[in-house]
């Protein structure tokens, strides 16, 4: 069975402190790897999709990296306005549907 | 305008009462999703669907159903409502052709009293 852990579960950083938010997973045939960031009553929006090891994509202040068992989003410098949910997600083997992970909440003060 | 939509944004209803949730996209998409969310316990699969005649259960689909009227419209009807019902509900869609990324509505908040 796929399965998603997420941790920390909350986060509280100051304006400008980098950090990481970690992804470890379990999955027979990983097809990819998502990060979606969720605000408060809303629905989670896209950020990346990851599909092999060792691959790296960027936005802005985020960076999410792949590992055979982890991933990782890094956020650099964050500001307030970063203060959301992050879900990591994944689909694995011949299962079109998504696992997700509880999410880390992130709480930016400035 | 946004590309997936749902309808109501908010519901408060009663115990034993039949809802509909509705979903309508403009991405084109051929699958359509239905997600409940609940604190602690993340998204979980409630409906999915393929193309209009494909429907399947996803891991929490009792006392639930869906409707698959048309590729850009997806319903979720809850035939008698309980209060463990109460949640933040999502639809989805997905482009079967391109990436496993799925892209979410707004979502629906129900409160069963």
């Amino acid at each position: 069975e796929d399965q998603v852990t997420q941790s920390p579960e909350a986060l509280r950083l100051q304006e400008g402190e980098s950090s990481s938010l970690n992804c470890s997973y379990t999955v027979s045939g990983l097809r990819g790897l998502f990060w979606y960031r969720q605000d408060p009553g809303k629905g989670p929006e896209f950020l990346f999709t990851l599909y092999s090891a060792g691959e790296e994509k960027e936005k802005e202040r985020l960076k999410a990296t792949l590992t055979k068992k982890e991933s990782f989003l890094h956020i650099t410098a964050p500001k307030p306005e970063d203060s959301a949910t992050y879900l990591c997600a994944l689909s694995g083997g011949s299962n079109y549907k998504l696992t997700f992970g509880k999410g880390t909440l992130l709480t930016v003060n400035p | 305008d946004a590309d997936v939509t749902q309808t109501p944004r908010n519901r408060i209803t009663k115990t034993g009462k039949r809802i509909m949730l509705e979903c309508s996209q403009t991405k084109g998409h051929d699958r359509m999703y239905w997600y409940r969310q609940d604190p602690g316990l993340g998204l979980r699969l409630i409906y999915y669907s393929f193309d209009v005649k494909d429907i399947n259960k996803g891991e929490i689909s009792d006392g639930y159903s869906v409707s698959r009227q048309a590729q850009a419209k997806f319903s979720l009807s809850l035939e008698s409502a309980i209060p463990n019902q109460t949640a933040l509900y999502f639809c989805a869609t997905k482009d079967q052709k391109s990436t496993d990324t799925q892209y979410f509505g707004p979502g629906t908040r129900l409160t069963v009293l």
